[in-house]
């Protein structure tokens, strides 16, 4: 079974300082997308940055990066001088594969992160 | 540009008694559609998706069922409730051509059973 992994249940970081959330996934796929998605305290979930596999440079956006190591499975999001409107929960997700599989996503179990002033 | 709509916002039903949430989109054909339920806070489950008008697929066995009635219309309903259907339910949208599975999500519904 395909699944997605988010070892950390919390992080905390000092406003302005850099924090990396973690996320390990597994799949025989070759070529797939890889997703970071925030959920602040209203609950709607934001895309937060998107890293296709066969690309090797790692996606960024602003100041949100990843580290993406497509052998060991690896794909975490770096989130540099964090502000308090970071802080919300981190989902990792990955797209079931299949020629059937209309984009359905598998989610990580989410990581909080806090956010200290 | 696209927009997502879930409704209502907050819900509170007694056990046993129907459901119906409605999703729908704006700015966007023949969308990739899917439901989610995200119990405690923590990681979402995949409900149902719909690929096209009248076409529901179930990912979990369960006391709930959708239907896509328009094109652009998601309907989560329910004949009688159970305690353990209560959790946050988020309508989500794909392109039905994108190649990148992304998927984007409307606000969301917080439904209580008491």
């Amino acid at each position: 079974a395909q699944t997605v992994t988010q070892s950390q249940p919390e992080m905390s970081v000092q406003e302005a300082e850099t924090v990396t959330l973690s996320c390990t996934y597994d799949t025989s796929e070759s070529d797939y997308y890889l997703f970071w998605y925030k959920q602040p305290p209203s609950r709607q979930m934001i895309l937060v940055i998107r890293q296709e596999a066969y690309k090797q440079q790692n996606a960024t956006e602003n100041r949100f990066s990843v580290n993406f190591q497509k052998a060991a499975k690896s794909f975490s999001l770096k989130i540099s001088d964090s502000q308090l409107g970071d802080a919300a929960m981190y989902f990792c997700a990955y797209p079931l594969a299949g020629g059937t599989s209309y984009g359905k996503l598998t989610f990580g179990q989410g990581t909080i992160l806090t956010v200290h002033p | 540009s696209q927009t997502i709509h879930q409704w209502p916002a907050t819900l509170v039903q007694p056990v046993g008694s129907p459901l119906s949430l409605e999703c729908t989109v704006e700015g966007t054909s023949n969308p990739n559609l899917y439901w989610y339920r995200q119990a405690a806070g923590r990681g979402l489950q995949l409900l149902f998706y719909s690929v096209g008008i009248g076409q529901i697929s179930s990912e979990v066995p369960q006391n709930l069922s959708a239907s896509r009635p328009q094109d652009r219309q998601f309907i989560l309903s329910s004949k009688k409730l159970l305690l353990s259907d209560s959790g946050f339910y988020l309508c989500a949208w794909s392109p039905r051509s994108s190649s990148t599975d992304t998927q984007y999500f409307g606000p969301g519904t917080r439904l209580t059973v008491l």
